[in-house]
């Protein structure tokens, strides 16, 4: 019963290193979702996804980049990592079936740009 | 215009008091609306839901949405030290691709 799936927990990138996010759900949802989170803040959604193959741009893309190849996984890369990155970045997925568009939400991630 | 707006907070209740929490949303054909709970450290979990306007209740919770004054709230009854949390308001935006956007967050203390 794993729902969401992020890897790692932890991380600690140096300024400019580039890292790639994980995220795999196993509930077989249409919906991805990528948010960050920073501290004593809500949610700000970064990228997102309808399907295999469909992603769109979220409140705050910048610096950020996603594919979906699969149902399952949803990857978010950074690629030029900034101190302003810093943050804890949470998956999510949803089946958006009529009007419950339930989300689910992986453990989070949290990051460092040193 | 923030999409979604809450009070920051922290709004502090006594144990055993009901707790108001307050959020509103700019996008008229937002059509699905959700108050998740937050505790430090800890990924959202959803406690509620409410699509249509009027009263929810589920427990001590209850959803209340008003679509022409484009508003949302969550009561807690006989709020618990373990209610102390942040409650974050969601709403899925209609049109095109849905997405699910989040408010600010509230933070909740329940002091005994």
């Amino acid at each position: 019963n794993a729902g969401v799936t992020q890897t790692p927990k932890f991380r600690i990138l140096k300024i400019g290193q580039s890292m790639t996010l994980q995220c795999t759900q196993d509930m077989n949802h249409n919906y991805m979702y990528w948010y960050r989170q920073d501290p004593g803040m809500g949610l700000k959604l970064i990228y997102y996804s309808v399907g295999a193959g469909i992603t769109d741009k979220g409140e705050v893309p910048n610096g950020y980049n996603v594919s979906r190849s699969t149902t399952e996984d949803f990857p978010l890369r950074l690629e030029l990592a900034a101190p302003s990155q810093t943050s804890v970045y949470f998956c999510a997925s949803s089946s958006q079936q009529g009007l419950n568009t339930e989300a689910f939400f992986g453990q989070g991630t949290r990051l460092t740009v040193v | 215009q923030k999409e979604v707006e809450q009070n920051s907070g922290p709004l502090s209740v006594p144990e055993g008091a009901i707790a108001s929490l307050n959020c509103t949303y700019s996008d008229r054909g937002s059509q699905s609306f959700f108050w998740y709970r937050q505790y430090s450290g800890k990924s959202p979990e959803l406690i509620m839901s409410i699509y249509s306007n009027g009263d929810k209740e589920d427990g001590r919770f209850t959803a209340q949405l008003n679509k022409a004054s484009q508003y949302v709230s969550l009561l807690i009854r006989d709020s618990q030290p373990s209610d102390s949390a942040t409650y974050l308001c969601a709403v899925n935006k209609a049109g095109g691709y849905n997405k699910l956007i989040f408010g600010a967050g509230t933070r909740l203390a329940v002091h005994p």
